[in-house]
C-alpha cells in the first residue's frame, strides 16, 4: 500500500464547476498535512496547509479526517487557471522531532475547460 | 530573495558517465531535500539534511548515488555511473526547520535524460 494515496483522475471539469478530491494516507501518527499544486515542468508550491479543524481559503476548502486517514480538497467555481496537478502531502515523521520530510502522493490532474 | 537555485536546468549524458547536480538552497534555511520525480513514481525523497547533515539517505536507489552538503549554501547530488534509468526531474528543496508546518520551496528541478 502506499504511503499516500490519491486518484490520478484525470478530472476534466467545466469553468465554474465545483471538485472535489481525495487522499488517504497510512501512517496513523501523522502529523502534518498539506496541499501541494503542480503546474506542468514546474516545480511543486505549497497551496494550502490542512488543519484538523479544516480551512479555507477563498475557493479552495481543505479538510483532515484523523480517524479515517483521509484528506479532501475542494474547489469552488473552478477557473481556467486552476488546471494542475494537485498532490496531497503528509508529514509522517513520529515522536517530537521533525525535519520537515515529507511524502507525497502521485497527484490528481485538473483540467478545466471553457 | 532568489529562491532555490538548482543547476544545470537540463542534462544529457550517456549510460556510464558521470553527472553532478547542484543546488543552492535558500539563505536561512536549515533543511535540505533532494526529491526525484518520474511519471511511474510521482516524487520520491532521496536524501535529506539538516543543518547540513545528513539525517536520512534510505531513499537513494543504491550506492550509484551520493549526495553532499559542504555548507549551509550548497549540495551537490551525483551519480556515477549514470544509466537510462536514472532519467527523471531532480528536484532540490528547502525549508527552515520550524515545527510540522514548514513551508517546502522547490527549485526549479533539473531534467535529467540518460541515453
Amino acid at each position: 500500500r502506499k504511503e499516500v494515496e490519491q486518484d490520478p483522475g484525470p478530472f476534466n471539469v467545466p469553468e465554474g464547476a465545483t471538485v472535489a478530491f481525495n487522499c488517504t494516507y497510512s501512517n496513523s501518527a501523522s502529523q502534518s498535512f498539506f496541499w501541494y499544486r503542480q503546474d506542468c515542468r514546474k516545480e511543486p508550491k505549497l497551496l494550502m496547509s490542512v488543519y484538523s479543524s479544516g480551512n479555507e481559503d477563498g475557493r479552495f476548502t481543505a479538510q483532515l479526517n484523523r480517524a479515517s486517514q483521509y484528506i479532501s480538497l475542494l474547489i469552488r467555481d473552478s477557473k481556467l487557471s486552476d488546471s494542475a496537478t494537485y498532490l496531497c502531502v503528509v508529514n509522517m515523521e513520529a515522536g517530537g522531532t521533525s525535519y520537515g520530510k515529507l511524502t507525497f502522493g502521485q497527484g490528481t490532474i485538473l483540467t478545466v475547460h471553457p | 530573495d532568489a529562491g532555490v537555485i538548482q543547476s544545470p536546468r537540463h542534462e544529457v549524458t550517456e549510460m556510464g558517465q558521470e553527472v553532478t547536480l547542484r543546488c543552492k538552497p535558500i539563505s536561512g534555511h536549515n533543511s535540505l531535500f533532494w526529491y526525484r520525480q518520474t511519471m511511474m513514481r510521482g516524487l520520491e525523497l532521496l536524501i535529506y539534511f539538516n543543518n547540513n547533515v545528513p539525517i536520512d539517505d534510505s531513499g537513494m536507489p543504491e550506492d550509484r548515488f551520493s549526495a553532499k552538503m559542504p555548507n549551509a549554501s550548497f549540495s551537490t547530488l551525483k551519480i556515477q555511473p549514470s544509466e537510462p534509468r536514472d532519467s527523471a526531474v531532480y528536484f532540490c528543496a528547502s525549508s527552515f526547520h520550524r515545527g510540522r508546518n514548514e513551508k517546502l520551496f522547490f527549485g526549479s528541478g533539473t531534467q535529467l535524460s540518460v541515453l
